[in-house]
């Protein structure tokens, strides 16, 4: 089955450290996106990858990194930089579900909770 | 500004009751729109997707309505279960982009 994958789904790190986030698609999707959810909040753009070795930074990039070396994969490091990490992580792919014309579609991980101890 | 505006931002019903979450929004070009349910700690799941001629589509006890001229869309949960507790976001597709409304946290109480 055709999917989006994150792992791991908990993980956790020490203050100071660089942590990276996985992302894997295997749904043949150009474009690529990570988001950022906190606690009763809405989802916050962090990077995203509309093709291969291209990306582009989002509303709140500071203190994240990206690479997007492959198609299939768009991982994320949150450096030591990034003050308050702990936090929900959604990756997700876009494309066209179907074929159908006008049925653009965002397909979601099953997020990677984030916590600083 | 492409923007997508949800209220409420929360809602506490009872079970067995009827809600209606409202979605405004001011993105353009219009290709569709998604009503997707999140439980906490999970990804957003698609419920319904409606496009620029379609008024009105259901999936169950979900119904969803598009005012493509007013630029609104609702979706009514009937008869609601304790299952529904969840964030219900409101996401608008251009052709290559998609913008996310902020959110209903629905509180289903027995």
């Amino acid at each position: 089955d055709g999917g989006i994958t994150q792992s791991p789904k908990y993980l956790f790190r020490k203050e100071g450290q660089n942590v990276t986030l996985s992302c894997e698609q295997n749904l043949n999707h150009d474009a690529m996106y990570w988001y950022r959810q906190d606690p009763g909040q809405g989802l916050r753009l962090i990077y995203y990858s509309q093709i291969v070795n291209d990306f582009q930074k989002g509303d709140i990039a500071e203190g994240y990194s990206v690479s997007r070396e492959k198609k299939e994969s768009f991982p994320l490091t949150v450096t030591s930089a990034q003050k308050n990490p702990t936090a929900f992580y959604l990756c997700a792919s876009m494309g066209v579900r179907d074929r159908v014309p006008g049925h653009t579609e965002a397909f979601f991980g099953q997020g990677t909770r984030l916590t600083v101890v | 500004k492409n923007q997508v505006e949800q209220s409420p931002q929360s809602l506490i019903i009872l079970e067995g009751k009827n809600c209606t979450l409202q979605c405004n929004y001011t993105v353009s070009p219009f290709s569709n729109l998604r009503w997707y349910k999140q439980d906490t700690g999970r990804g957003p799941v698609s419920l319904t997707i409606m496009t620029f001629s379609e008024n009105t589509k259901s999936n169950g006890r979900y119904t969803a309505t598009l005012d493509a001229d007013t630029k609104q869309s609702s979706l009514h949960i009937t008869a609601s279960q304790l299952s529904d507790s969840a964030s219900y976001i409101c996401v608008v597709y251009t052709f290559n982009k998609f913008y996310f409304g902020s959110g209903t946290k629905l509180n289903v109480k027995p």
